[in-house]
């Protein structure tokens, strides 16, 4: 089975500095789709950014992108220039590319403040 | 469209009644998916839908639980037998291709 691994549960950064959020996941699968996912307080999940695995070059959002490192199975987001409307709880996700079910496996989560 | 609805966006109930929720996917979206998140957990996943026929279950949804999408539209979520462990954020989120889109949630509070 797939697992996802969030190590930081929480994370700070200095508004408009830039943050990593780390990722790591577990698949034999050889194609697959990586997500980040954001969940500000009391609000509905949003996705953040979406990386295939078939793609070498990473992806990138306007202030958001990820680094892919398949072979270390690594898959972190970094946000540069970070504001205030970027704290919420930020969740890693992997999903296979084949057959017919879509679930997403998530990680725990990494809760991210931002200091004014 | 406005998205994923979710209702109730909140129940409390008291252990061993039955309850139900319901979700109102995005109109073309034909996949549709029920997750469970607890505190300090990311979502895991319990149901999924293609179209009308629900074609996986986790080993996370017992007896106690049944889902439904009559006619491939919205999906009920029926909890029967409360328990306090079944106490959660109950997501939804539908897609059509590679996205998900995610409701609020509805969090149930079993006492």
């Amino acid at each position: 089975a797939q697992t996802v691994t969030q190590s930081q549960p929480e994370m700070s950064v200095q508004e408009a500095e830039t943050v990593t959020l780390s990722c790591t996941y577990d698949t034999s699968e050889s194609d697959y789709y990586l997500f980040w996912y954001k969940q500000p307080p009391s609000r509905q999940m949003i996705l953040v950014i979406r990386q295939e695995a078939y793609k070498q070059q990473n992806a990138t959002e306007n202030r958001f992108s990820v680094n892919f490192q398949k072979a270390a199975k690594s898959f972190s987001l970094k946000i540069s220039d970070s504001q205030l409307g970027d704290a919420a709880m930020y969740f890693c996700a992997y999903r296979d590319s084949g057959g017919s079910n879509y679930k997403l496996t998530f990680g725990k989560g990494t809760l991210l403040t931002v200091n004014p | 469209d406005t998205g994923v609805s979710q209702n109730p966006r909140h129940k409390i109930t008291k252990r061993g009644q039955n309850v139900t929720f319901r979700c109102d996917p995005i109109s073309e979206h034909n996949r549709l998916y029920w997750y469970r998140q607890t505190l300090g957990q990311g979502p895991e996943f319990l149901t999924y839908f293609q179209n009308e026929a629900q074609l996986e279950k986790s080993r996370l949804l017992s007896d106690r639980f049944s889902a439904e999408r009559p006619k491939g539209s919205f999906s009920t979520l029926e909890i029967q037998r409360t328990e306090q462990g079944d106490s959660a954020m109950y997501l939804c989120a539908s897609s059509f291709v590679n996205e998900q889109f995610f409701g609020p949630g509805t969090r149930l509070t079993v006492l």
